[in-house]
């Protein structure tokens, strides 16, 4: 399972409540990212990071933020949630971000519910 | 911008059939091309990915891609399907340079029937 757990696995909460979601690798990687996963869609990328303190962002990166202060640990946040934000959410990581070698790896996902 | 459409939404098939899944993607560049499944309640696992060289690539259990450039296509292939492939399967595609930001299809699920 590439050494990857995302907490909470599950979460019910309520419009415009503040939601923090965690990823936490062990495997000492510098690329981490976060997916959205919904019906219709596949995945699509939300932020990511390359780094200590360095991120940047995906495709559907409106409402989101994120912030990564270790190596191992990189925290997706929804200000204020909404409805449009129930999904699942991956975190994924790689080693080096690119090259033939590269493979993201993913964790096994946070299922969260906006009422 | 880079998309992915994936045909076929939900394939049943049953077992030892032959499979094809379709994927086309649309990018004004070189890209790397994946194929990710996610069986019923687990987190998407790598079967095969394509970097360069031999457009033939082989993957775990028994699955193959090949990645016909002029068609902007990367069809997934396995000739004899088992009940435990039933899963949903993702083919997705990332610029060569930089951060590998993985664009994914809207997916294919796919039941085999024992």
């Amino acid at each position: 399972d590439a050494g990857i757990t995302q907490s909470p696995r599950h979460k019910v909460t309520e419009t415009g409540t503040p939601v923090t979601l965690r990823c936490h690798q062990t495997e000492n990687h510098r690329y981490m990212y976060w997916y959205r996963q919904d019906p219709g869609h596949g995945l699509r990328l939300i932020h990511y990071s390359y780094g200590v303190k360095d991120t940047d962002k995906g495709e559907v990166s409106d409402g989101y933020s994120v912030s990564r202060s270790k190596t191992e640990d990189f925290l997706l946040t929804l200000e204020s949630a909404t409805s449009s934000q129930t999904s699942v959410y991956f975190c994924a990581i790689s080693t080096s971000g690119t090259g033939p070698s590269e493979t993201q790896y993913f964790g096994p996902g946070t299922r969260l519910l906006v009422l | 911008a880079q998309s992915v459409s994936q045909h076929n939404h939900h394939v049943i098939l049953s077992e030892a059939a032959s499979l094809e899944l379709g994927c086309n993607y649309s990018y004004g560049g070189t890209v790397n091309l994946f194929w990710y499944v996610q069986y019923p309640g687990q987190h998407l696992q790598l079967l095969l990915k394509y970097f360069s060289g031999d457009p033939l690539v082989k993957g775990i259990k028994g699955f193959e891609a090949e990645f016909i450039k002029s068609k902007f296509s990367f069809n997934l292939r396995k000739p004899s399907v088992q009940w435990s492939d039933t899963a949903e399967y993702f083919c997705a595609v990332s610029p060569i340079q930089g951060a590998q930001k993985l664009v994914f299809g809207q997916g294919t699920r796919l039941t085999i029937n024992p």
